[in-house]
């Protein structure tokens, strides 16, 4: 098992540039979140979905978009970069929600010029 | 309103010291989960234990322990005979039955030789 893979590793991106931060799991798992990890802030959620065609918004989903076509698949897409975006991405996925642990990714360090 | 805090920012000890890591949670739920997390040198998010708001057992695991006390709203947690390898980015979480899990802002462990 790969668990929760993420690409890329790394982006640079510059204000308003658009792209798709790839996100795909093979534990078969309903339920995928994207978190933004800024320094001093912990993980907060933009995105979040219960399972294949069924998606909605966390705590921070201004300026990002998300689909949910296939159980393994998760993509989180930017649609006009801006510096406030500058963060560590993670993707995570789990059985379910409340009880069960997040399997987290490797993460994707972003950073918009 | 769920949230977690983290009162501890940053943690320098010496090998071999014992350290407890301290996370309050504040919720209105009678169910919800506790969660700690690690997060080495190396950024990955690896799971470290789940506890659940009906369960008040203490819990060790080799060097580690933790302590949870509704009454205190807590879930601490130890590290005995701290090791170089402790060094990393703890997170506490919080969730209820939902979607959501709420991080706390991280106590960055510090562990020298």
């Amino acid at each position: 098992n790969a668990g929760v893979t993420q690409t890329p590793k790394f982006q640079v991106l510059k204000t308003g540039q658009s792209m798709t931060l790839q996100c795909a799991q093979d534990m078969n798992h309903e339920y995928m979140s994207w978190y933004r990890q800024d320094p001093g802030m912990g993980l907060r959620l933009i995105h979040y979905s219960v399972g294949a065609g069924i998606t909605d918004q966390g705590e921070v989903p201004n300026g990002y978009n998300v689909s949910r076509s296939t159980t393994e698949d998760f993509p989180l897409r930017l649609l006009s970069a801006a510096p406030s975006q500058t963060s560590v991405y993670f993707c995570a996925s789990s059985r379910g929600t409340g009880a069960y642990e997040q399997y987290f990714g490797p993460g994707t360090r972003l950073t918009v010029t | 309103a769920q949230k977690v805090t983290q009162a501890q920012t940053e943690i320098s000890v010496v090998e071999k010291e014992d350290v407890t890591l301290d996370c309050v949670y504040e919720t209105r739920d009678t169910t919800y989960y506790l969660f700690w997390y690690k997060q080495p040198p190396s950024g990955e998010l690896v799971f470290l234990i789940r506890r659940n708001s009906f369960d008040e057992q203490n819990e060790i695991s080799g060097r580690y322990s933790w302590n949870f006390q509704k009454s205190t709203s807590s879930f601490n947690f130890t590290i005995t005979a701290s090791q170089v390898v402790d060094s990393a980015v703890y997170f506490c979480a919080l969730s209820n039955s939902g979607y959501a899990l709420n991080f706390g802002k991280g106590t960055s462990l510090l562990v020298t030789p």
